[in-house]
């Protein structure tokens, strides 16, 4: 069965500091991940994927993720950070040979602090 | 384009007591999904749907019944409600392409059952 960790709850980082938001993830074939963000009582909105190819891969408002097979993770970074950053972040699994279905993790509040 | 509209926004039952929630997309998109969001949980699949007329479980869907009998229509249903089903409840659709599918959802919908 396919899975995601996202083992930080919370992250705080200082405005204009490169940010981490750690995931990582199990499936049994090749994955196809994502991260999505949510603001306050909003639904969630798409950010970035990785489907194949570059390892590195960029999204919307500055964020990039790195994928790595070996250590089945795909962290999401930004160089550096803006308060409006600050909203909960969701890493989210599908394996390839899976017609639909997406299993997302538990999300990571990130605090930017002015 | 409104995208993917869910119905009501919010909603208190009271246990034993049953109710449908509807989603709406207008973007023809052929996969449709329920999630759930608790706290400190993140986004649990509920049912989803490959196209009109099918549907499949998800991760947690003992308490809940959805169809999908309109293309862009899929209802989720309670039949007798319980605190335990207290949460906010997320539509989302996708398209079905071959490749990663990304999700458009809607706005969510807050549930407390007393």
């Amino acid at each position: 069965a396919q899975s995601v960790a996202q083992p930080e709850d919370q992250v705080n980082v200082a405005e204009g500091n490169p940010l981490t938001v750690k995931c990582t993830y199990s499936v049994s074939g090749n994955p196809y991940l994502f991260w999505y963000v949510q603001y306050p009582n909003r639904g969630l909105q798409f950010l970035l994927k990785y489907i194949t190819g570059d390892n590195l891969v960029k999204g919307s408002y500055g964020f990039e993720a790195e994928f790595n097979k070996s250590q089945t993770s795909f962290h999401l970074k930004k160089p550096s950070a803006l308060v409006s950053d600050s909203a909960l972040y969701f890493c989210a699994v599908r394996e390839v040979s899976s017609a639909s279905k997406i299993i997302f993790g538990s999300g990571t509040r990130l605090s930017i602090r002015p | 384009n409104a995208g993917v509209t869910q119905t009501p926004k919010f909603r208190v039952l009271k246990t034993g007591q049953s109710m449908t929630l509807l989603c709406a997309q207008d973007m023809n998109h052929e996969y449709m999904y329920w999630y759930r969001q608790d706290p400190g949980m993140g986004l649990r699949l509920i049912h989803y749907s490959v196209g009109e007329g099918t549907t499949a479980k998800g991760e947690v869907p003992d308490g809940y019944n959805v169809s999908r009998l309109k293309k862009q229509n899929f209802l989720l249903g309670l039949e007798s409600a319980a605190p335990s089903q207290t949460s906010v409840y997320f539509c989302a659709s996708s398209r079905s392409t071959s490749g990663a599918n990304v999700l458009t959802f809607g706005a969510g919908s807050r549930l407390t059952v007393l």
